[in-house]
């Protein structure tokens, strides 16, 4: 079991290029989380999708972020017009969520993509 | 909405010592609390989860008990090691039907020889 995969695992973008981080979920996992994590405000929800359908976007900033999964071994995280606040590291997690209320299982996360914007 | 409390940014200890670092949390419904240790440039691990109330669990030395009467879930171990050196996050999920985990600011523990 490789464990979540996350590419690249550093990446620097000139302010206003677009930044596109992939991730690989644990194969079986059902649900795929993104979180953001900065020095300053820790680690924040992003989005997530389960069995490839997007359910929450609720911590998502509304513009210029975007997620999709196309597929159930992959996920993309996009960010246009990269700003110097953009800058973190992006996690991705992934969990075997049945979507059962009361049954949250583990989530596990990937390294991260550490994304610098100048 | 769902927030969880961590009051200590820092705590440095000596090895052997014992440790506990805080974790409240607020929800309106039923919580899963959970323990992520963060090593230095690696990702998140789980150490640590509960949902059921007055029951301690417990892994790699490492004990809480999820207390819903108070809203706590603190973390503790007995003697602290070096290898311990770490950055705790508690995190709490919740029975709304959204799986996301809402993190505390985290603790960075630091174990002194």
């Amino acid at each position: 079991n490789a464990g979540v995969i996350q590419t690249p695992r550093h990446k620097v973008t000139g302010k206003g290029q677009e930044a596109t981080l992939w991730c690989e979920p644990i194969s079986g996992h059902s649900a795929v989380f993104w979180y953001r994590q900065t020095i300053v405000q820790g680690l924040e929800f992003l989005t997530y999708f389960r069995n490839q359908a997007p359910i929450d976007d609720s911590g998502m900033p509304k513009e210029r972020f975007s997620a999709q999964m196309p597929n159930q071994s992959h996920s993309t995280l996009k960010i246009q017009s990269t700003q110097p606040q953009d800058s973190a590291v992006y996690l991705c997690a992934s969990s075997l969520e049945t979507g059962e209320i009361g049954n949250q299982d583990t989530q596990y996360f990937g390294p991260g993509t550490r994304l610098l914007v100048l | 909405g769902d927030s969880v409390t961590q009051t200590e940014g820092l705590v440095t200890l000596t090895k052997g010592l014992p440790v506990m670092l805080n974790c409240t949390y607020q929800t309106t419904y039923s919580p899963f609390l959970f323990w992520y240790v963060q090593h230095l440039n690696e990702a998140p691990k789980l150490l640590l989860k509960s949902s059921t109330d007055n029951k301690r669990t417990e892994h790699q030395g490492f004990y809480a008990t999820l207390h819903k009467s108070s809203s706590s879930f603190h973390l503790q171990k007995s003697s602290v090691q070096l290898s311990d050196s770490a950055l705790y996050f508690c995190a709490l999920s919740d029975s709304s039907g959204s799986w996301q985990l809402i993190f505390g600011s985290g603790t960075q523990l630091t174990v002194m020889p």
